[in-house]
């Protein structure tokens, strides 16, 4: 089965611009995650979908960040403006439960840097 | 220990050895454990997973363990190879999570031919 779809792979902007990343998860996953990995830290959770609905957002810091999943299936994350802080990798994840023993298969990420 | 930013800790064996990583977890209430593999410049993967009703789970040259009473998890890898070099990181949930994984701060490791 195709994995799950992440673009850009990388993105430089300078602080205060604007950056959006895509998430195309695997097909049927109704659960989707964003996350935040800082160089050398594990992945921080942003955000969670369930369809199209969110069930989890307490750790997405919404002064900057945003996303949506308007028909359940892709994903747009969005940071404006961007802070020298938010240089990380942005995971997307899905899976097929929203609770109990649930596998996240991951994408490969997408690379930010803000100078 | 507890590692800050880029001071990973960090496992390094020779090729043919077994390999042994440890987490700690701190949430009496998780019930379900994951181990994911991520190597450079891709997305975590996963390895291998167990609930809080098993003690050990095997798999292909992996067995994970998992101690309820002092909230440890351990990977152990058995003849480690080469291609087995990576950040290795434990996540966990349960309780009210709704299936959301909780990542600890990942081992480095590297296998020497």
């Amino acid at each position: 089965e195709a994995g799950v779809a992440q673009s850009p792979r990388y993105k430089i902007i300078e602080k205060r611009q604007s950056v959006a990343f895509w998430c195309n998860p695997i097909s049927g996953h109704a659960t989707l995650y964003w996350y935040q990995q800082i160089l050398g830290q594990g992945p921080k959770l942003l955000i969670q979908f369930q369809n199209n609905g969110v069930v989890d957002d307490s750790q997405l810091p919404k002064d900057r960040f945003s996303a949506e999943r308007l028909k359940g299936v892709d994903s747009t994350l969005k940071i404006q403006p961007a802070k020298l802080e938010d240089s990380a990798v942005y995971l997307c994840a899905s899976s097929l439960q929203v609770s109990g023993a649930n596998v996240l298969t991951f994408g490969a990420g997408s690379r930010l840097t803000v100078l | 220990g507890e590692s800050v930013g880029l001071h990973l800790p960090t496992l390094s064996v020779q090729e043919g050895d077994n390999s042994i990583i440890n987490c700690a977890y701190s949430n009496s209430a998780s019930d379900y454990f994951i181990w994911y593999k991520q190597e450079s410049g891709k997305g975590p993967q996963f390895i291998i997973d167990i609930r809080s009703n098993m003690d050990k789970r095997q798999g292909q040259r992996v067995t994970v363990l998992l101690n309820k009473t002092v909230k440890h998890l351990s990977l152990q890898i058995a003849a480690t190879q080469p291609g087995d070099s990576a950040v290795y990181f434990c996540a966990e949930s349960g309780g009210t999570s709704y299936g959301k994984l909780t990542f600890g701060q990942g081992t480095i490791l590297t296998v020497h031919p």
